[in-house]
């Protein structure tokens, strides 16, 4: 099974900050990794696709980079909306696996 | 835009056998996708359970694989989930998701409580 090690777990930002997440997979997975956005009481919502390709209707805010066992989600310009949990995941290999999750808060 | 919405008992009894229907509106489950089960315990992170293929195709998660059952029905355009000898580890909000490489749709949830 693909491990998958968010970091940070947690973290307390300002509005109109630049966020960077990272996912580390314990093997390679390629480009087979996307990120997802989910807020309380609601389901996730996928924000970035194969590592690098933006999902219909997200803001441009929102970008992804990364491939192999490194990847990163980027937040430029924080708006308080943003605050939520970000989980990544890899459809690299079965099962198919999630980070821990990074809780963001907007300060 | 394909719609998705889960139902089914939100108590089970420990021993019992939890059962959840995911209805898919907007689009065809005869599509190319796959469509899975993920959930989210309380206070934890998602978990993937396992999907299904319109063929019927289906690929489980191992640590889950001796009690769950995916199954497809086509003529009602919905798939549903069988998870048996439910304990209260298994106490988790249940998503239904429509997965083409990432989940790209997904339903509201449904809270599944294991308790007597």
């Amino acid at each position: 099974e693909i491990v998958l090690t968010q970091s940070p777990d947690f973290q307390s930002v300002t509005p109109k900050e630049k966020v960077t997440i990272t996912c580390r997979a314990s093997q390679s997975i390629g480009s087979s990794l996307h990120w997802y956005q989910q807020k309380p009481d609601q389901s996730p919502k996928l924000l970035i696709k194969y590592a690098s390709q933006s999902f219909s209707g997200v803001p441009s805010r929102f970008s992804g980079s990364g491939s192999g066992t490194d990847f990163t989600l980027t937040i430029n310009s924080l708006e308080a909306e943003d605050a939520a949990t970000y989980y990544c995941h890899q459809s690299s290999s079965l099962p198919y696996t999630f980070g821990q999750g990074t809780k963001l808060e907007i300060k | 835009q394909v719609q998705l919405q889960e139902s089914g008992p939100g108590l089970v009894k420990p021993s019992g056998t939890l059962s959840l229907t995911c209805a898919v509106s907007g689009g065809s489950i005869g599509s190319n996708n796959w469509w899975s089960w993920v959930r989210r315990p309380p206070g934890k992170g998602l978990e993937w359970i396992g999907e299904t293929y319109h063929s019927g195709s289906t690929n489980y998660n191992p640590s889950l694989q001796s009690r769950v059952t995916i199954s497809v029905d086509k003529s009602n355009n919905q798939f549903s989930l069988r998870l048996s000898s439910v304990t209260a580890a298994d106490t988790a909000v249940y998503y239904c998701a429509r997965r083409f490489g990432g989940f790209d749709s997904w339903g509201q949830g449904t809270l599944v409580t294991v308790s007597s």
